[in-house]
């Protein structure tokens, strides 16, 4: 069964410093990735998916995503972050043989600080 | 287009008692799924369906039970409510499985 482990609960940094969120998985067999964001009290938006092709996947609000299959990460990273960046995160992986069920990691949350 | 729309927003459960959260969707969809969030814990399957007439348990199925009579609608039935069902539920629908998911708003259910 695939899973997804977000290593960050919380991450603190400084408006305009760069940050990373890391994501790992646990397959056996090849996947799909993707990254949502959640602002607060709203559902989950698509940030970026990793499908096939480029493992550089860029998305939305200058966010970008590197697929590593020997290290089975997916790490999101923002060159410059601002303050409303401010949310949180989510990992989620499928399995491309039976894309039907969706498994997202536990979350990170980021906090931009002024 | 209204999206996925979930309802109610808000609700006050007793213990034991049931209660059916609403879904529906206007884009076609026919992937839908019934997610938990609880604080610390990101989204949990709870389950999801493939199409009209079909349904399949996710990570965390016991006390919930779903049904998929049409391609817009997916409730969620919640029987025998426990204070472990505190929770916002999510639903969320996608149009093919390479397709990112297209969420609600939200319920957020409180069982006390």
């Amino acid at each position: 069964a695939q899973s997804v482990t977000q290593l960050d609960s919380q991450v603190p940094v400084f408006e305009e410093a760069p940050v990373e969120l890391r994501c790992n998985y646990s397959s056996s067999v090849s996947v799909y990735l993707f990254w949502y964001v959640q602002y607060p009290n709203q559902g989950l938006q698509l940030l970026l998916k990793y499908l096939s092709g480029s493992t550089l996947v860029k998305g939305i609000n200058g966010f970008e995503a590197e697929f590593n299959k020997s290290q089975t990460s997916f790490h999101l990273r923002k060159p410059s972050v601002h303050i409303s960046d401010t949310a949180e995160y989510f990992c989620a992986v499928t399995r491309r043989s039976n894309a039907s069920k969706i498994i997202f990691g536990s979350g990170t949350r980021l906090s931009i600080q002024p | 287009n209204a999206g996925v729309t979930q309802t109610p927003k808000f609700h006050i459960l007793k213990i034991g008692q049931s209660m059916t959260l609403q879904c529906t969707q206007d884009m076609n969809h026919n992937y839908m799924y019934w997610y938990r969030q609880d604080p610390g814990m990101g989204l949990k399957l709870i389950y999801y369906s493939v199409g009209a007439g079909i349904t399949d348990k996710g990570e965390v199925p016991n006390g919930y039970n779903v049904s998929r009579s049409t391609t817009e609608d997916f409730p969620l039935r919640l029987e025998l409510a426990a204070p472990s069902q505190t929770s916002v539920y999510f639903c969320a629908s996608r149009s093919g499985e390479a397709s990112p998911l297209h969420f609600g708003n939200g319920t957020r259910l409180t069982v006390t």
